[in-house]
């Protein structure tokens, strides 16, 4: 069980809006960390998607937001498209550098 | 362009050694602290090790404290995780990463802007 916890699936349709929450604690979140996101795509490494819980590297999609309040942080995805079928693992820290069990984004 | 290319993974009995290498290119590889991350087969991320841009820190998960080392040259742009008394445990892709802060400090609430493709390590009897 980590620390960071993120809901094993979530899903949506073509279009639609779907958020992935990573849910940490006063020693990691809550403390002041920033949060980080990743997507990785089957079969391949992971890429970085929002670093600094709310910034977006260069080439990233608008498509993809990432928020940040009080122990949990947020990661959206507006106007899913196919291509966003994906694993998704947040990152913070906690005494040390943790990864959140990651969510499986299914599109419909 | 960044490029990472790990090597060395394979098949190894528990109690063994292996040794992984990561050539890195495409940026000044003295100034960036690295990593290793590993994911088991159908599991998750967990962070391994880090190492500062000079090589002289050095940051260990406690799963693997004490088994692995992790190190560079510089002179050759290449990482180093030497993995020693492994574990069935330690079955999973090894990935390096390249922390995203330029100064050459290790940072454990840094980010890794870019990743390579990964290396197979089984481990198995």
């Amino acid at each position: 069980q980590s620390v960071l916890t993120q809901p094993p699936s979530v899903s949506g349709a073509p279009g639609q809006r779907v958020t992935i929450s990573c849910t940490g604690s006063s020693s990691n979140i809550g403390a002041g960390y920033n949060v980080h996101w990743y997507q990785q795509l089957p079969g391949t490494a992971p890429k970085l998607l929002i670093s600094g819980n709310t910034n977006r590297p260069s080439g990233v999609p608008d498509r993809f937001s990432g928020s940040k309040s009080g122990t949990s942080a947020s990661l959206a995805i507006t106007g899913l498209q196919a291509e966003d079928e994906a694993d998704y693992y947040c990152q913070s820290y906690d005494s040390s550098l943790l990864f959140g069990g990651g969510t499986k984004v299914t599109v419909l | 362009e960044v490029q990472l290319l790990e090597s060395g993974g394979g098949l190894v009995q528990p109690g063994g050694s292996l040794r992984l290498s990561c050539a890195a290119s495409g940026f000044i590889f003295s100034t960036y602290a690295m990593s290793w991350v590993r994911q088991s087969p159908g599991k998750g991320l967990e962070w391994v090790s880090g190492i500062s841009g000079s090589g002289g820190s050095t940051y260990y998960a406690d799963s693997v404290k004490g088994r692995f080392t992790i190190s560079r040259d510089n002179s050759k742009n290449t990482l180093y995780l030497q993995m020693n008394r492994l574990r069935p445990e330690d079955t999973a892709v090894y990935y390096c990463a390249k922390s995203s802060d330029n100064s050459g400090y290790y940072y454990l609430t840094d980010f890794f802007d870019y990743w390579g493709q990964g290396t197979l390590v089984t481990v198995s009897s």
